[in-house]
């Protein structure tokens, strides 16, 4: 079974920049989510996608930050413009259901994003 | 709200030495409780998880027991390898109706020959 796939693994953009991000879920996966992990910290998330409706965009910098999941399977994380504090890994996790205790979420390799 | 602390690394044994990384946790209810590995170059991988108080999760010769008494999660293996290098994180979820997953900082461990 493949696992989630992102792309591309790095990049390094200037400030006011914008870039995106993509991932591909593990087939049949409902639930995809986009975290943010700062150098030193735990990943954050960012927002979580049922299908391809938004379940919490709570933590999600929207003046600056988008997302979509187009037909419920593959996702893209915008930022425009970006800002030297995005400087981060960009995850990717998808889960069977969303719900439930023991759903398990499973990760993509991430994508470093270097801000100058 | 929901929140997990585990030790401050680096931490730096020699291989075979015996391994330890504490978590402790704040959460209303019954959370999930979760151990995740990241490789170098990686990304996050489920290690093992527990799902109710006194069950020990295992994987790998890695084990955690659910303590709710000490809201604790500690990791531990008897003999590590220099293969088990990597950043390990605590993660709960639940508690309080929230599927979430929260994790801690990460503790970086690094195994010498």
């Amino acid at each position: 079974e493949a696992g989630v796939a992102q792309s591309p693994r790095y990049k390094i953009i200037e400030k006011r920049q914008s870039v995106a991000f993509w991932c591909n879920p593990i087939s049949g996966h409902a639930t995809l989510y986009w975290y943010q992990q700062i150098l030193g910290q735990g990943p954050k998330l960012l927002i979580q996608f049922q299908n391809n409706g938004v379940v919490d965009d709570s933590q999600l910098p929207k003046d600056r930050f988008s997302a979509e999941r187009l037909k419920g399977v593959d996702s893209t994380l915008k930022i425009q413009p970006a800002k030297l504090e995005d400087s981060a890994v960009y995850l990717c996790a998808s889960s069977s259901t969303g719900t439930g205790m023991t759903d398990t979420q499973y990760f993509g390799p991430g994508t470093r994003l270097t801000v100058l | 709200g929901n929140s997990v602390t585990q030790m401050e690394g680096p931490v730096t044994l020699s291989e075979e030495a015996f391994l330890t990384i504490n978590c402790t946790y704040t959460a209303t209810g019954y959370p999930s409780l979760f151990w995740y590995v990241q490789y170098p170059g990686e990304g996050l991988q489920l290690l093992l998880k527990a799902t109710k108080a006194d069950d020990k999760g295992s994987n790998k010769g890695f084990e955690a027991t659910y303590r709710k008494e000490t809201t604790s999660f500690h990791l531990e293996k008897g003999s590590v390898q220099v293969s088990d290098s990597a950043v390990y994180f605590c993660a709960l979820k639940g508690g309080a109706g929230s599927y979430q997953l929260t994790f801690g900082k990460g503790t970086k461990l690094s195994v010498i020959p």
